[in-house]
């Protein structure tokens, strides 16, 4: 496998199921992302882990709970959804070089996209 | 809240043809990346411009970004249909830990053979 992975590619779910989003990147990177992107609205940042630790949660609802084990894994674990939750979910992984103050190429994976029925 | 204001939003037209894309904000950037999105993939980085003036080219495609920071513009010249896809620009305020990057909503892009 190469560059940034993503399972599942496609989830139908209930308001009542719980599930979770998987990512995971194989280029050596020390940051992950969360994104959301819906339908006519620009691509939404919802989480950022720095080096395993979270650094900016950009007041996503509490039913979505990112969890990074180590700095190659990041899950999105998915609780009583609402249909407006229904987008495609990205992942993004860069090369966080501190100090530098280099601003980070990302590179995305393919998504999940999720129907909340 | 920087916000970045992608245009046009739609555009259609023949192969062979010019385009340009822009890509403004009233905000300052310490840099902007340029992302084309295909149906189903995940966006792919095409160009990332840093200095204010600097001018890219990759092939068949220029990008710009304009003295103050604010602004880039991407032409595409000859496009092909190869070239369809969604065209993201992306900016970057540097700050002190990983951020995540200020999208706009990009620019549907359709060439027709």
């Amino acid at each position: 496998e190469t560059g940034v992975t993503q399972t599942p590619r496609h989830l139908v779910m209930g308001m009542t199921n719980k599930k979770s989003l998987k990512c995971e990147q194989h280029l050596g990177h020390n940051a992950m992302y969360w994104y959301k992107q819906s339908a006519k609205k620009p691509l939404e940042l919802m989480f950022v882990y720095s080096l395993e630790e979270r650094v900016e949660n950009n007041s996503v609802p509490s039913r979505f709970s990112p969890e990074c084990p180590n700095s190659s894994h990041l899950f999105l674990h998915l609780h009583t959804l609402q249909p407006e939750d229904s987008a495609l979910y990205l992942c993004a992984s860069s090369q966080e070089v501190r100090g530098l103050g280099w601003d980070y190429e990302q590179y995305f994976g393919p998504g999940t996209r999720l129907t909340v029925t | 809240t920087q916000l970045l204001e992608q245009s046009p939003q739609f555009l259609s037209i023949q192969e062979g043809e010019n385009l340009t894309v822009y890509c403004n904000s009233s905000s300052v950037f310490s840099s902007l990346q340029w992302y084309r999105q295909e149906p189903g993939e995940g966006p792919v980085l095409l160009v990332t411009v840093v200095t204010g003036g600097e001018v890219k080219k990759l092939k068949r495609l220029t990008f710009q970004f304009g003295d103050a920071r604010k602004d880039s513009s991407l032409h595409i010249t000859a496009a092909q249909p190869g070239d369809t896809g969604l065209y993201l620009c992306a900016g970057a305020v540097r700050r002190g830990g990983a951020d995540g990057l200020t999208f706009g909503k990009g620019t549907h892009l359709i060439i027709q053979p």
